[in-house]
């Protein structure tokens, strides 16, 4: 199966939480990561989280590990219309990543927050 | 600092056709990479290089080629254009820091259309 694992989509309303879940497979994944990708632009590193955390609060962002289960989510308070955009999930190993690269991406969940 | 720069933003290619996508960055970082990005289907890695001179195959090398002569450029290279290539192309940068920290930065895309 693939290494990371994302919905799709996620809808939501204004000024609601928005959380969007990943799941990974490489137990020795030393870095979990989210990226941002907004229409027509490359992406952007949001936040990450070394993976001996359990949580990682930035802002209006929290990031969630669950290592037993290898579950990663991103939490987004009071979401904005600003907010709408593909989050990419992403791990990393300590040794290096050969053909599949350095990092490992999810497929992206496309976040649309309504008015 | 500029990041990582691409040209073209945007092209149409006829079948069997060639070209170059150029990408720069200018933060002296040794990996850089190419991904192609379709939709609903995330990031593929093409080619990568882990400093000046050396190169390597991705996920989907078949089609492309890549050459790394300083540190700053990573173009891309498409010999005989096939309508499978239409996509979206993301050239990307980064330092490996210890245990495997690893921030990539992306420059903008390539949108590639071959008809």
């Amino acid at each position: 199966g693939e290494d990371v694992e994302q919905s799709l989509f996620l809808s939501v309303r204004e000024g609601d939480s928005s959380v969007i879940n990943c799941t990974y497979t490489d137990s020795s994944s030393t870095y979990l990561y989210w990226y941002k990708q907004e229409p027509g632009a490359g992406l952007q590193l949001l936040t990450y989280i070394f993976s001996n955390m359990d949580m990682k609060q930035d802002q209006r962002l929290t990031v969630l590990l669950n290592k037993k289960d290898k579950h990663l989510s991103l939490r987004i308070a009071d979401t904005q219309t600003g907010d709408s955009a593909i989050y990419f999930c992403a791990e990393s190993k300590a040794g290096y990543g050969g053909s599949q690269g350095n990092l490992i991406f999810g497929k992206g969940t496309k976040l649309s927050v309504k008015p | 600092n500029a990041g990582v720069t691409q040209t073209p933003k945007f092209r149409i290619l006829k079948i069997g056709q060639s070209m170059t996508l150029q990408c720069t960055q200018d933060m002296n970082h040794n990996y850089m990479y190419w991904y192609r990005q379709d939709p609903g289907m995330g990031l593929k890695l093409i080619y990568y290089s882990v400093g000046a001179g050396i190169t390597d195959k991705g996920e989907v090398p078949n089609g492309y080629n890549v050459s790394r002569s300083t540190t700053e450029d990573f173009p891309l290279r498409l010999e005989l254009a096939a309508p499978s290539q239409t996509s979206v192309y993301f050239c990307a940068s980064s330092n490996r820091g210890l245990a495997g920290l690893e921030t990539q930065y992306f420059g903008p895309g390539t949108r590639l259309l071959v008809l």
